[in-house]
């Protein structure tokens, strides 16, 4: 079945960096774009930027530019999401979600816990 | 950037009630609005894109309506498996800036 599925939990010290995988598979990844969103402990959802798994196209949202690199390897049909200058503010579950615009299939999420 | 306002913030109702929910955008959207159910330690579910036209899978129970700046979610008679957090999100813009709204948790009354 289409589904996308991401890589396991993660701890960081401040300033690191974390590399989050998103592996897509039944479907052709290069038809749709994704998307990261994160969600913060009883917090809403708030969208990061997408890419054109097709193109290598990425589009990030103001407040995460320069921070943030999405990439992916298409021979494996895996996206993925790097979050550089890691704070305890970016404590969050990160989600891969597939669309260029609704987004119909998601990934079960990665927490990722920033603590000195 | 665009804001997306839910309201109301919680809502009580009772199983087999109707519940209405409301999201307003900053500006124009047109019909570019999904909605989306989340239920504990669970990902995000699309209920509605286009504003109006449930997601695949997705109960007639939940309905859509709306255009511009104002959009209504409707569940026309709650059931337990209703209990959650509801999204709406705009991506009228082009490239992406895509936000979401604060959410409605729906609860038991």
């Amino acid at each position: 079945q289409v589904q996308l599925v991401q890589s396991g939990a993660e701890v960081k010290k401040p300033g690191a960096s974390v590399k989050v995988s998103c592996k897509a598979s039944g479907y052709t990844f290069t038809s749709y774009d994704i998307n990261w969103v994160r969600q913060a402990t009883g917090q809403g959802l708030e969208w990061m930027g997408w890419m054109n798994p097709n193109s290598g196209n990425t589009g990030y949202a103001q407040k995460f530019q320069g921070r943030v690199t999405m990439t992916r390897n298409t021979s494996i049909s895996t996206a993925y999401m790097e979050l550089s200058s890691l704070r305890s503010e970016d404590t969050a579950v990160y989600y891969c979600a597939r669309g260029s615009d609704a987004f119909d299939i998601w990934g079960q999420g990665t927490m990722v816990t920033v603590s000195s | 950037e665009i804001v997306m306002t839910q309201s109301p913030a919680t809502l009580s109702v009772s199983p087999g009630e109707r519940a209405t929910l409301s999201c307003r955008a900053s500006q124009s959207v047109s019909s570019n609005l999904a909605w989306y159910q989340q239920k504990p330690g669970q990902a995000p579910r699309l209920l509605i894109y286009g504003a109006s036209t449930r997601a695949t899978g997705i109960p007639a129970r939940f309905s859509g309506s709306g255009s511009g700046t104002e959009f209504t979610l409707t569940i026309s008679s709650l059931q337990s498996e209703d209990f959650a957090v509801y999204y709406c999100q705009q991506y009228n813009n082009w490239p992406p800036a895509l936000t979401f709204g604060g959410g409605t948790k729906v609860e038991i009354k």
